[in-house]
Parts: C-alpha cells; structure tokens; sequence
C-alpha cells in the first residue's frame, strides 16, 4: 500500500487568498488524484495529475482557480485560489495502488479548509 | 463517464441486524468495485472491493455482490455493531491508472 502524507491537515482562511496543499508519497506513483468533498457530500474528482504533463480537470473544475504541480513521482500540490466561502470543503489527495493493488486508491489524511 | 448510483442515503438498523446497501452504475466497462467507510473528521477507508471476475466476496461481517449484467454491486453488513455506525461510499472505475467515481454514500446508524 501507499502512505500519503497531506498537510495542511487544516486551515482557516480568509475570502480572496490562496493555499497550497500539499501531499507527499512514500513511493513512486504514477498517477495522483484530487477529491474534493463538501460538507456532508461524497468526493468529487478534481482533476488527474500525472508527471511531467498538466493535470486533466474534471467538468467543473478550472486550472485557474485549482492550479496543480506534480513535479515528480512522489509529490503533487494543489492549489484553491481566490478562495470563497463556496470553497469550504474537505480537499483529499490520493493515489492508484499500481500493479499490486490496482484500481484502489489510497487517501491522504485530507485538508479541511474554511473560508470566512 | 460513468456514473454511481447509491441506495439508501440514511440506513439506521438495530445492533445484532443486518445492513444492506446498493449501488447501480452506468459505464459497462468498470470493473472494479471498491466500497469506502469514512467516519467522522476521518478520511476514507478501504474495506471490501470485487472485480468483474468474480460475482461475491466476503469478509467475516462484511459481504459484497456484483451483478455484472444488471450493473449493480451491494455491500452487505451482518451482525452490526455501533462501531459499523458512519457514511459508507461505493465506487467504480475501469481499474488500472483511472480515477474512482464515488456514488453519494450512505449515513448508516447502528443503534443498541
């Protein structure tokens, strides 16, 4: 299985700024997800990010306002920028389980942000 | 793409009785079906999931069914417990690099 440590694990923020959130794997993965979940809501996928190439959004989601990086294997951020109130969610990375475990996904602890 | 389907969205059962929760989805070429338990101010955990090769997969309290031709899973949860009490999530994907699709969940109460 695969670790993924994901920080902020929350935040308090103000309308108008921005915050990175980040999440480290303890290996190499090719693939990385972004979920967001709205309070009391099931997960929506963001976008996809895959090294070395732009994330692919979801309907919904623009890389002006979820800007992503995956710089390498093992890290990915994303962005909330411009943040509302509308934007008070629970933000989760995670990651395919490759050939031993695939298709499962595994989940970093999540981000929860509020925006005043 | 696909698209999750899942029944019921409140679900409380008595402590000792089981608990049944279904989802139907769209896309023909998922194949994977991994079911979520997510409780509160935690993230979501994997506790049982099916392929398409097979159509029933158990573990101790926990039982999953897959009807590939109706296009429908369900989880299965017997002798319930207070600790089975938060929001359980089906998914579906077509397995490999894809992402899940998540159905809405199900709030499911175990009451003593």
């Amino acid at each position: 299985s695969a670790v993924i440590s994901q920080k902020p694990s929350r935040d308090i923020c103000q309308r108008g700024t921005s915050l990175t959130i980040q999440c480290q794997v303890d290996s190499q993965v090719t693939m990385m997800f972004w979920y967001r979940q709205q309070p009391g809501q099931s997960l929506t996928l963001i976008a996809t990010a895959n090294q070395g190439s732009e994330a692919t959004y979801e309907s919904g989601f623009v890389i002006d306002k979820f800007p992503i990086s995956r710089p390498n294997l093992t890290f990915s951020t994303l962005t909330v920028s411009n943040m509302s109130p509308e934007d008070s969610s629970i933000y989760l990375c995670s990651c395919n389980g490759g050939a031993t475990y695939p298709g499962e996904l595994f989940f970093g602890e999540g981000s929860r942000l509020t925006v005043l | 793409g696909e698209n999750v389907e899942q029944h019921p969205s409140t679900l409380s059962v008595q402590e000792g009785d089981s608990a049944v929760i279904k989802c139907t989805y769209s896309d023909s070429a998922s194949n994977y079906f991994p079911w979520y338990k997510q409780e509160l101010g935690k993230r979501p955990q994997l506790i049982i999931d099916i392929r398409s090769n097979v159509g029933e997969k158990k573990d101790q309290r926990i039982a999953v069914t897959l009807n590939k031709t109706a296009k429908h899973f369900s989880l299965h949860i017997t002798e319930t417990q207070p600790e089975d009490s938060a929001v359980y999530f089906c998914a579906a994907s077509n397995g490999g690099n894809t992402p899940l699709v998540f159905g809405k969940g199900t709030r499911l109460s175990v009451i003593a």
